[in-house]
């Protein structure tokens, strides 16, 4: 059973731009949840698609957004970079909605800002 | 404010030594628990799922404890191997409506040959 995919493994921007990461699944998972994690502040939640519907934001800027698509494949996009984005963007996959199955994360996005 | 604390930060010992991580939380109405492993620049690695009704769950050299009055729960590492060697997160679902995970810094465990 193949695990939770992540693409693209690495990123470099530059301050202003703006990036799509993609995250796919395991097969049958229907939600995708989307953390940010940075050497200072640990793993931070960002939000939580389950069918098609965001359920759950963290507390980040309207400059993260994201969607999930009918295959439960899901994108987060950042606009408007700023250095502090810099970071390892997680997604992780779940039988049911919320945190309440078990958490199956992807090898991440790592994100650098210039 | 729902947190949850590891302590120590990091940890050295020898091969072959039994240890335990910590982890502690502020709200003792959790859903669930689950504990991560983390290599240099990767994904988290799922180790065991504890479910508020449980008190423990094991999967080979692991077994982890849940204590839901005191707020803890312990990660044991019988007869650590080098191949141990790794970033130990602990996460709870605290229930409610945000229904997300709430991460622990993390443990930072080597394991000297």
């Amino acid at each position: 059973k193949a695990g939770v995919t992540q693409t693209p493994r690495y990123l470099i921007k530059t301050r202003g731009q703006q990036v799509t990461l993609s995250c796919s699944p395991i097969s049958g998972h229907r939600s995708v949840s989307w953390y940010q994690q940075t050497p200072g502040q640990g793993l931070q939640f960002l939000f939580e698609y389950f069918s098609e519907t965001q359920r759950n934001k963290g507390n980040f800027p309207g400059r993260f957004s994201g969607r999930q698509f009918s295959n439960s494949r899901s994108e987060m996009n950042v606009s408007t970079l700023e250095l502090g984005d810099s970071a390892l963007y997680l997604c992780a996959s779940s039988l049911v909605a919320g945190g309440r199955g078990e958490q199956f994360f992807g090898p991440g996005t790592r994100l650098t800002v210039l | 404010k729902q947190e949850v604390t590891q302590i120590p930060a990091a940890l050295s010992v020898p091969e072959g030594e039994n240890l335990v991580l910590n982890c502690s939380f502020t709200d003792s109405a959790i859903y669930n628990l689950q504990w991560f492993r983390q290599d240099p620049g990767k994904g988290l690695t799922s180790l065991l799922l504890i479910q508020s009704s449980q008190r423990e769950q094991t999967s080979g050299r692991l077994n982890a404890s849940l204590d839901k009055s005191s707020g803890r729960s312990t990660l044991y590492i019988a007869a650590s191997q080098p191949g141990d060697s790794a970033t130990y997160l602990c996460a709870v679902d605290y229930g409610g409506s945000q229904g997300n995970l709430i991460f622990g810094k993390g443990t930072k465990l080597s394991v000297k040959p």
